[in-house]
């Protein structure tokens, strides 16, 4: 069965780091796409970063240059780092497996940020 | 990356049909066949429901459909039910990066 299990997440200070952990079952990480996407409270979902099969990263403009997406083959986990973090960084976050371009399936349980002072 | 537009609400009874519109440019919907839906609710994971613009995942019912013209994608939900009543929001590939809809909610009366 393919699954995602996240892990991570919880409180942090404005200017803090934390790291999102999502362990993959039944497909492996680096041979498909992988994407984080978040939801703030009461807003919609927002689209954060993906990571190909090639390794090639790309980050929406809200978290370019502080959020990092990696993976690890070896573990078959997908991770977020996630640097200078502010207020407006507060939402549930989700990992997610790609059908090629196309979509987001399946999706992690998702973990609450909450960045506050 | 502007959010793709979505209406905020839409309304049916039971048995009818909705459609939910996602309009976006061409450098997202109108670019590329790799639009999304998902529905969505409150506490759970979203629930991918069309990928690819038209097709459907395994165990979502065909009266569930997707299509695209220009820059507009729509999702139709026809005999609408009261498990249909969440969420929605589609998603566009857009060149490297994606971006979503900002949402509908489908209310059955």
């Amino acid at each position: 069965e393919v699954q995602l299990v996240q892990s991570g997440g919880g409180l942090v200070q404005p200017g803090g780091s934390l790291r999102l952990s999502c362990e993959a079952s039944g497909f492996s990480v680096s041979g498909d796409y992988m994407s984080w996407v978040r939801q703030a409270p009461g807003k919609g979902l927002e689209w954060v970063s993906v990571i190909y099969s090639a390794g090639n990263t790309y980050h929406a403009d809200s978290v370019e240059g502080r959020f990092t997406i990696s993976w690890d083959t070896h573990k078959n986990m997908l991770f977020l780092q996630m640097n200078s973090l502010r207020v407006e960084d507060t939402a549930v976050y989700y990992c997610v497996r790609q059908l090629g371009f196309g979509g987001f399936d399946p999706w992690g349980q998702g973990t609450l940020v909450t960045v506050s002072s | 990356q502007s959010a793709l537009t979505q209406p905020r609400s839409v309304s049916g009874s039971p048995g009818q049909s909705v459609t939910i519109s996602c309009t976006g440019t061409n450098s997202d919907v109108g670019g590329y066949k790799y639009v999304s839906w998902y529905q969505h609710h409150p506490g759970k994971a979203p629930k991918l429901m069309i990928y690819d613009v038209t097709k459907r995942p395994s165990g979502v019912p065909d009266r569930i459909s997707g299509s695209k013209s220009g820059t507009t994608a729509s999702l139709t939900i026809s005999g609408l039910q009261a498990e249909d009543e969440a969420d929605y929001y589609c998603c566009s590939y857009a060149g490297s990066l994606y971006v979503f809809g900002t949402g509908t909610k489908v209310t059955v009366l």
